[in-house]
């Protein structure tokens, strides 16, 4: 079935560096969300990429889709505190029998030291 | 304030016992899920309905039922039967059927069993 892998599982950094968390697929997807989980929180949707070789922005965030729509990343620039939280892709899966079908990846637990 | 309520928040519950967690939304939204949270894992599916009186199997819907009477309503059973119960529950809605836009979450409900 399909698998959405998601690396690292953590990270730990200075308030100032840069953050990226990586996320592969072992299938094709049609499209990939990123969301954000605050600590004791729910997951908060933050952007859905759908072409192939997507870059979009939102402030301090870059996220990109593959080329092969297998794999995309978040990275983040310059962390600040309130980026804490836990970062979570979740892939659709573009065919096969696990068409339409929504897999969430591990998520990273981001750790922000001030 | 539109969004989607979970009640309880926190609940404890004897081995052996049902236990049903509501979820409640007045986004107007047709799709509705049931996911759960174990650390360091992303969240599976349980449970997901795209309208009322019918919904479907998710990757882990072994000891759980759902029923969809209203549009606005999804509430999840956990039965005796799940043998792993102690977890954080989401519920969760989108606009759009399942695996074509972004979910709505819920704050959650943590069920604990003693």
């Amino acid at each position: 079935g399909q698998q959405v892998m998601q690396i690292p599982q953590y990270q730990h950094v200075q308030e100032g560096e840069d953050f990226t968390t990586y996320c592969n697929s072992s299938t094709t997807l049609s499209n990939i969300q990123w969301y954000k989980q605050r600590p004791g929180g729910h997951p908060v949707f933050l952007i859905q990429l759908v072409k192939s070789g997507e870059v979009k922005k939102q402030k301090r965030l870059t996220f990109q889709f593959g080329e092969a729509k297998k794999n995309s990343s978040l990275h983040i620039t310059a962390t600040q505190t309130t980026d804490v939280g836990t970062y979570f892709c979740a892939g659709i899966n573009a065919g096969g029998t696990s068409y339409g079908k929504l897999t969430f990846g591990q998520g990273t637990i981001l750790t922000v030291h001030p | 304030d539109g969004g989607i309520t979970q009640s309880p928040k926190y609940l404890f519950r004897k081995e052996g016992q049902n236990v049903t967690l509501s979820c409640e939304q007045n986004l107007n939204h047709d799709a509705m899920y049931w996911y759960r949270q174990d650390p360091g894992q992303g969240l599976r599916l349980i449970y997901y309905s795209q309208i009322v009186n019918d919904f479907q199997k998710g990757d882990i819907a072994e000891g759980y039922s759902v029923s969809r009477e209203k549009k606005e309503s999804f509430p999840l059973t956990v039965t005796s039967a799940q043998k792993n119960p102690t977890a954080f529950y989401l519920c969760a809605s989108s606009i759009g059927v399942y695996g074509t836009g972004e979910l709505f979450f819920g704050e959650g409900s943590r069920l604990t069993v003693l």
